[in-house]
């Protein structure tokens, strides 16, 4: 049974560059919830979404950050422009139902780093 | 003031050793308390998990939660090597995004 999978492991990118990363939820999970680490800070919330739904984006920054979660396939996360203050770890976790009865589980994150 | 404050690291003790991990937190709306360990380069594993009031034992890791207080802790009996890893504390309400504790560095020495 395999875990949470996000690629790539690792990504570099030039400043205005795009990022693109994706997220494949543990089978039998509808629910995905990005966070962002930055280098000595504690995980923060981005965006929570259901297959084709937003159900909560307050932690996402206003502008160049999109995420969605189609019907068939990842989620995917994206950054469009990159700027070094970009460089962190993102990680996705997975629930199947509410996590007030099931837990989130993470994938390994994606190191993103903005030269 | 901070959502969920954690006990700033980092933590050394050796082996064996009773480790006592704290987070306390300022809004009453949590009501799901979890732990999550994470290795360095690695996603935040999941612990312990908790919805009420006093404690969780699992193994060398009991969880204590008190909501009157706004306080939880971690503790891990007989620390091993392995232990050494980030401990972070998240609570979440009825919005279901997980809010963390900043984290705390546990290293246990041979």
């Amino acid at each position: 049974n395999a875990g949470v999978m996000q690629n790539p492991r690792h990504l570099v990118r030039r400043r205005g560059q795009e990022a693109r990363l994706r997220c494949s939820p543990m089978k039998g999970h509808s629910h995905v919830y990005w966070y962002r680490q930055l280098p000595e800070e504690g995980l923060k919330f981005m965006v929570y979404l259901q297959k084709e739904n937003i159900i909560d984006e307050s932690g996402m920054p206003k502008e160049r950050f999109s995420a969605e979660f189609p019907k068939e396939g990842p989620s995917i996360l994206r950054i469009q422009q990159v700027v070094r203050g970009d460089s962190a770890a993102y990680f996705c976790a997975s629930s199947p139902r509410y996590v007030q009865t099931e837990t989130q589980y993470f994938g390994p994150g994606t190191r993103l780093l903005v030269l | 003031q901070k959502e969920v404050e954690q006990d700033p690291g980092p933590l050394s003790v050796p082996e064996g050793a009773i480790v006592s991990l704290n987070c306390t937190y300022s809004n009453s709306a949590f009501q799901y308390f979890m732990w999550y360990r994470q290795y360095s380069r690695k996603g935040p594993e999941l612990l312990m998990y908790t919805y009420s009031s006093g404690n969780k034992e699992d193994g060398r890791f009991t969880a204590q939660v008190d909501k009157s207080s706004k306080y939880i802790s971690l503790f891990i009996r007989d620390s091993q090597p392995s232990d050494s890893a980030t401990y972070l504390c998240a609570l979440t309400g009825a919005n279901s995004k997980l809010t963390f504790g900043k984290g705390i560095t546990l290293s246990v020495r041979p």
